[in-house]
């Protein structure tokens, strides 16, 4: 089965602080991508960052990094010092790469970042 | 600046109209998508289209066509709008280069409501 799973359905926290983002993924391909993408109030969807399977360095942009270890099959989103701005909901995605088209998404997780 | 936009962001119809939904992208993406979000569900793929006239049946295609006469323009269409029809439709666009499949970049989505 592919599945994307993003345990914490909302969380809030006060502006400054840092916050993780978990995502959990399933999949048999041993070629896949992941992805983040950021859906604030707006409703378009924006995209963060895409990883594939081959390469579990660790990245950082900014506020923003992304820890992928393919040993717990986890590809998780830390906002350090975060901003009001940041509040959104944050999906990750799957692309596995054996024919198929799909990307798998997780169900959300609602960011709350209050000031 | 690249763009997807969506023929209107809210919509209102009666139950058994006939619903068109108009995605249009200027990047030459090969690929295109229809989502529908749903609380707690995510995104669910209804159908993807990867060329002119091409188009494959996503997770939730039913109550639902499609149309691809243009690259660049993507339609979802409902057949006889049904309140359960009430959603978010997100439509997306993707290339492919080096044969795989990319990010996707989105629309601003259509909050439509079927009465």
């Amino acid at each position: 089965a592919q599945k994307v799973t993003q345990a914490q359905t909302e969380i809030s926290v006060v502006e400054k602080e840092d916050v993780t983002l978990d995502c959990v993924y399933e999949t048999r391909d041993t070629t896949y991508y992941l992805f983040w993408y950021k859906q604030p109030p707006s409703g378009e969807l924006v995209f963060l960052i895409r990883r594939n399977s081959f390469d579990e360095q660790n990245e950082i942009s900014g506020r923003y990094s992304w820890n992928f270890q393919k040993s717990t099959s986890s590809f998780n989103f830390t906002i350090t010092a975060s901003q009001v701005v940041d509040s959104a909901v944050y999906f990750c995605a799957l692309n596995p790469t054996s024919g198929t088209y799909k990307y798998i998404f997780g169900t959300g997780t609602r960011l709350k970042v209050l000031a | 600046d690249v763009k997807v936009t969506q023929s209107s962001r809210y919509l209102v119809k009666r139950t058994g109209e006939k619903v068109f939904l108009e995605c249009v992208q200027d990047m030459d993406h090969e690929n295109m998508f229809w989502y529908r979000q749903d609380p707690g569900l995510g995104l669910r793929l209804i159908y993807f289209s990867y060329d002119v006239k091409m188009k494959e049946k996503g997770d939730i295609p039913e109550g639902y066509s499609v149309s691809r006469e243009k690259k660049e323009r993507f339609s979802l269409i409902l057949e006889s709008a049904s309140t359960n029809q009430t959603s978010m439709y997100l439509c997306a666009s993707s290339p492919i280069i080096q044969g795989s499949y990319n990010e996707q970049f989105f629309g601003p989505g259509t909050r439509l409501t079927v009465l």
